[in-house]
């Protein structure tokens, strides 16, 4: 299985939105709907944002929104504070031959 | 409060062992399955084994099959991963990570990290 292709890094100022992609195939995220965002502060554990490609763990800002076309992803995060500068990262299950997840290749997001 | 306490890493030399181990409390441990998930220094997530919460069903990544195994003890709310035949890019911070779980009134079969660990370092070098 191949990593998710997620651009590099995403930027905004406080207040505006940014909007990170996901791409993988019809055998991860265009197969299931288990595809999950995770949020991740340097040197800290990854935290769970978005999970089955919309829906929000208690506790996390309805700030964060997640959607899905086809095979790419998408997380949204608007009005944007300075406390989420992180990495993103995607993952999907990706069991149509043998069970596992695939994550994304990660996304620097920048607070201007 | 969730807490997930990863343990057991350190230096090994490339073909040596290692055996890490994750100590679960805040949450009914024997209800949900468990997944180690590794990351390589500077790099992305990589999913490496999962085990289902009555130990029935295992999985691992390619990359490591054949190598590692992955256990757990209820009575103990403990997850473990045997590492065996180390090479040096198996060199990363382990997590340990919650999977699914079902109850009576949601289910969420294929849930992966709604809990973290804070990782424990694994590296192989001569």
């Amino acid at each position: 299985q191949s990593a998710l292709t997620q651009p590099p890094s995403a930027s905004g100022s406080p207040g505006q939105s940014v909007t990170i992609s996901c791409t993988g195939t019809s055998s991860d995220v265009g197969g299931y709907n288990y595809v999950s965002w995770y949020q991740q502060h340097p040197g800290k554990a990854p935290k769970l944002m978005i999970y089955e490609v919309s829906k929000r763990p208690s506790g996390v800002p309805d700030r964060f929104s997640g959607s899905k076309s086809g095979n790419t992803a998408s997380l949204t995060v608007s009005g944007l504070q300075a406390e989420d500068e992180a990495d993103y990262y995607c993952s999907s299950y990706a069991g149509s031959n043998n069970f596992g997840y695939v994550f994304g290749t990660g996304t620097k997001v920048t607070v201007l | 409060e969730v807490q997930l306490v990863e343990s057991g890493g350190g230096l090994v030399q490339p073909g040596g062992s290692l055996r890490l181990s994750c100590a679960a409390s805040g949450f009914t441990f024997s209800s949900y399955s468990m997944n180690w998930v590794r990351q390589a220094p500077g790099k992305g997530l990589e999913w490496v084994s999962y085990i289902s919460s009555s130990s029935s069903t295992i999985y691992y990544a390619d990359s490591v099959k054949g190598r590692f195994t992955i256990s757990r003890d209820n009575a103990k709310n403990s997850l473990y991963l045997q590492m065996n035949s180390l090479r040096a890019e198996d060199t990363a911070v382990y997590y340990c990570a919650s999977g699914g779980s079902c109850s009576s009134t949601s289910c969420y079969p294929l849930l992966l990290g709604d809990y973290w660990g804070q990782g424990t370092l694994v590296t192989v070098s001569s």
